[in-house]
């Protein structure tokens, strides 16, 4: 298994701030990295597959970068329904694993 | 529209097997490329990806849990089923499906998920 390694595991932020959070891979995937974003009860939702390439309907505050290894998400300017947790996922082989998730909570 | 929406006990006894049935529209799972998998989420935990298969009836399993799971599909219901044996409580959990497609091999769209208790 490929084992992702999100960091931080939680992170304080406030409306406006510029956010990242990274996600790392315990071998080289090229570019098969995927972000969702999951609200409290909710499903996730696919943010960023690709590592950069933005899912349809997702705001364009929302980019990813990254390869081989290491990857980011960011948002450029939180907003107040961008608090939620975010998992970061490999599509390089299976098991698909999934990081440990971010929670992004309000400042 | 894609929907996906999973259906199976809410309540399941340790030992005992459980049945999932994901229903969804939209698409087809006959469609060159097209994939349904499923994902699963202990109460206040991360995701934990389970199962996938393919329009061609590729099936793919995680390698922990690989003897206990069974994944199928029925291409005229539109579902895909998934068979998890002898259950325990630390299966206790909420169950998603979700299709994959695109060269990506993302989840790009998801169900609302089913709670599943394993309880005596």
């Amino acid at each position: 298994d490929i084992q992702m390694t999100q960091s931080p595991s939680s992170l304080s932020a406030s409306v406006g701030d510029r956010v990242t959070i990274t996600c790392r891979a315990g071998q080289s995937i090229s570019t098969y990295l995927n972000w969702y974003q999951q609200k409290p009860g909710k499903a996730p939702k696919l943010l960023i597959y690709a590592a950069s390439s933005l899912q349809s309907g997702v705001p364009s505050r929302f980019s990813g970068s990254g390869s081989g290894t290491d990857f980011t998400l960011t948002i450029s300017s939180l907003q107040p329904e961008d608090f939620a947790t975010y998992y970061c996922q490999q599509s390089y082989s299976t098991p698909r694993t999934f990081g440990q998730g971010t929670k992004v909570e309000i400042k | 529209q894609i929907t996906l929406k999973e259906s199976g006990p809410t309540l399941v006894k340790p030992t005992q097997t459980l049945t999932l049935t994901c229903t969804f529209s939209g698409f087809s799972l006959s469609t060159s490329g097209v994939g349904v998998g499923w994902i699963r989420q202990p109460p206040g935990k991360a995701l934990e990806w389970l199962a996938l298969i393919y329009w061609d009836d590729d099936k793919r399993y995680s390698p922990s849990l690989k003897s206990r799971l069974t994944i199928t599909k029925d291409t005229s219901k539109n579902q895909v089923v998934l068979t998890m044996t002898n259950l325990d409580p630390v299966d206790t959990a909420t169950y998603y499906c979700a299709q994959s497609a695109g060269g990506s091999n993302a989840f790009d769209i998801w169900g609302q998920g089913t709670m599943v208790t394993v309880s005596s």
